[in-house]
């Protein structure tokens, strides 16, 4: 299978604790961006990659929030000192990035329950 | 910046036609999605359409667009079963303004028998 794939599917925590998403976009995608679904809403931004460079981050990323792409491949999106607010689909996709038409494709998402 | 708005909730019994409303409020957006959603799984791309565009169709999937008054509908043929699901419309503006989807709350499609 070659699209967007994110690890874990499913994470629950204990509030204060830090956690770890990993994405891996779709192999020759520039772009990846990130997404947060709460229950009963659309997807909202949280940041996009063009390959390591991090071009765009929303307000919706507080401090404790940190998304990296290292080397332009995988992103990883850390979470500190977790909250209960911060319960949510985290959704990531990727595009190639070089076209007036930019489809985004996205992966099944890492469903993160904080307790 | 863009607001997309849906209703919540739709209802359609089996086999007949099923019509899905947004509107959107950035009459610059150039690209407007409509997303599938089944539960506990990811968002499915089911069509876009140009901003220049008025309609487009794919098998059971009719989208209409009037950008003057900024609304987009997604109607979808013999409704099955299987159609069963949350539909996101989405916008997304100008790649070299903004290269961000901002998608409505999602309207959950029920099927009567």
């Amino acid at each position: 299978d070659t699209g967007v794939s994110q690890d874990p599917r499913h994470k629950i925590t204990k509030r204060g604790q830090n956690v770890t998403f990993r994405c891996d976009p779709i192999s020759e995608h520039n772009r990846l961006y990130w997404y947060r679904q709460t229950l009963g809403q659309g997807p909202e931004f949280l940041t996009y990659f063009q390959n390591e460079a991090q071009l765009e981050k929303s307000r919706l990323l507080s401090d404790r929030f940190s998304a990296e792409r290292p080397k332009g491949s995988f992103s990883t999106l850390e979470i500190q000192r977790t909250e209960q607010g911060d319960s949510a689909m985290y959704l990531c996709a990727s595009s190639l990035g070089d076209s007036e038409y930019n489809e985004q494709f996205f992966g099944p998402g890492t469903r993160l329950t904080v307790l | 910046g863009e607001d997309v708005e849906q209703s919540l909730f739709l209802s359609v019994r089996e086999g007949d036609s099923s019509v899905i409303n947004c509107t959107y409020t950035d009459s610059s957006s150039t690209y407007l999605y409509w997303y599938k959603q089944e539960p506990g799984a990811g968002l499915q791309l089911l069509t876009y359409i140009f901003s220049n565009m008025d309609m487009k169709q794919d098998q059971r999937l009719t989208v209409l667009l009037n950008k003057k008054d900024k609304h987009l509908s997604l109607r979808i043929a013999d409704t099955q079963t299987g159609d069963s699901a949350i539909y996101f419309c989405a916008a997304h503006p100008p790649m070299n303004r903004d290269d961000k989807i901002i998608f409505g709350k999602g309207t959950r499609l029920h099927i009567l028998p």
